[in-house]
């Protein structure tokens, strides 16, 4: 069954510091897209970066970068030179299965920025 | 332009009575779904409606929750008889073509938190 995971609840890090936020996933259909959504905590889910099964690179969006490993079916979010605003909650998510429009997201990770 | 809009912003309740809730879509969006987050978890597909087709009401959870929605513009999620386990962020999304693969991102709206007393 189609399944996102996402197994770090929390992670602490220090401002400026990279940081790696971990999804792997699991699908039957040969063709998908992932997405990384940011949720501060007023409450908004923010889109972040894009990345389709077929693409050739890695996603790029200015601090943001994915880290795709098809065989491994992960892919993992890698925030650059972190900043305190960059505290909140992040959810990875796959397009549903067999044409399925719906998003489906993995538990969420709580990063917190340390000054 | 403007993002996605949801009235109202909080809504408390007593258990057993009816509530509306209101989504105004991105303009141009032809896509609209609605989401439920309950507290400290991910987001749970509710339904889904795309132009004149007929919606994808999969994840509705019971049949106390039903939506509906006019053209390509306002959605309108309705639950009855409402329980405490009801009680969520209910998100809106809106989306500009399912139909071109380009166009894929989901944008959201800020939620209605719902509790149910």
């Amino acid at each position: 069954a189609q399944k996102i995971t996402q197994t770090q609840p929390g992670m602490f890090v220090q401002e400026k510091e990279a940081v790696t936020l971990d999804c792997t996933y699991d699908t039957s259909d040969p063709s998908y897209g992932l997405f990384w959504y940011k949720q501060p905590s007023s409450g908004e889910m923010i889109f972040l970066i894009y990345q389709g099964s077929y693409d050739q690179q890695n996603a790029t969006e200015g601090r943001y970068s994915l880290n795709f490993q098809k065989a491994r079916k992960s892919a993992n979010l890698v925030i650059s030179a972190s900043q305190l605003g960059d505290s909140a909650m992040y959810f990875c998510a796959m397009r549903g299965e067999q044409g399925a429009q719906k998003l489906v997201f993995g538990q969420g990770t709580r990063l917190t920025i340390n000054p | 332009g403007a993002g996605v809009s949801q009235s109202p912003s909080n809504k408390v309740t007593e258990k057993g009575k009816d509530v509306e809730l209101r989504c105004d879509p991105i303009s141009g969006h032809t896509a609209l779904y609605w989401y439920r987050q309950r507290l400290g978890q991910g987001l749970e597909f509710l339904i889904y409606f795309q132009g004149n087709s007929a919606p994808d009401k999969s994840g509705l959870p019971s049949d106390r929750f039903s939506a509906e929605r006019t053209g390509e513009s306002v959605s309108t999620l309705t639950i009855q008889r409402t329980q405490q386990e009801d009680s969520a962020v209910y998100l809106c999304a809106s989306r500009l073509n399912p139909r071109d693969a380009s166009t894929d991102t989901q944008y959201f709206g800020p939620g209605t938190r719902l509790t149910v007393l």
